[in-house]
């Protein structure tokens, strides 16, 4: 009954490797997002799609891809993993991609590279 | 750049008592306004939201205030019970074509038994 879910929960990886993380949303949205949580807990927007398609790409090392294969799902590649991609990682979703739209977020991916 | 919020303070309170969580926010275009409340482990749970066009919204236990004037959003919670303890963000969305929720640095509620 999970309404946005991510996989793993915990990653725990070397520096230089490449890792995915998953997320699904059951909640009919059509738009989903990437944020990227630090160590003082501020959140701060990687990414979104609408429908599949790219929105929002912040400033963020092209070493991170997302990808959308329906709108259901959002996945985060990240290639060559540095030791400054430790962090918490929260997949979120809302129904439109429009100002005052409620987003619901995941559990989140705790990421630890060492 | 603009930004949302305050560095992560603390605030504690004993159980019982009402809580009010303030933020500041610096983009008047902004036109809507969220808190959030993230327990340990867990991700942002919505709370209650607000739109520009209003000063004052209530839910169960809860109410934002806007105040356009200064830019500041509070949080009160009446009768903050132990299950109230966790991280509270606000965040922000204007309409840049963005669309994406721009968040304050959070507050960390403690309630005291």
């Amino acid at each position: 009954d999970t309404a946005v879910s991510q996989t793993p929960k915990y990653l725990v990886t070397q520096m230089g490797n490449d890792k995915s993380i998953k997320c699904e949303q059951n909640l009919g949205h059509d738009t989903m997002y990437w944020y990227k949580q630090d160590s003082k807990k501020f959140l701060k927007i990687m990414f979104s799609y609408n429908n599949k398609e790219l929105i929002i790409n912040e400033t963020v090392p092209n070493r991170f891809s997302p990808k959308s294969p329906d709108k259901a799902h959002l996945n985060l590649h990240i290639n060559s993993l540095e030791l400054g991609d430790s962090a918490v990682y929260f997949c979120a979703s809302s129904q439109r991609q429009v100002a005052g739209e409620t987003q619901y977020f995941g559990p989140g991916t705790r990421l630890l590279v060492l | 750049g603009e930004s949302v919020g305050l560095h992560l303070p603390t605030l504690s309170v004993q159980e019982g008592d009402n809580s009010i969580i303030n933020c500041a926010y610096s983009n008047s275009a902004s036109d809507y306004f969220i808190w959030y409340k993230q327990e340990s482990g867990k991700g942002p749970q919505f709370i209650i939201d607000i739109r520009s066009n209003m000063d004052k919204r209530q839910g169960q236990r809860v109410t934002v205030l806007l105040n356009k004037t200064v830019k500041h959003l509070s949080l009160q919670i009446a009768a903050t019970q132990p299950g109230d303890s966790a991280v509270y963000f606000c965040a922000e969305n204007w309409d840049t074509g963005r669309r994406a929720l721009t968040f304050g640095s959070g507050t960390r509620l403690q309630v005291q038994p």
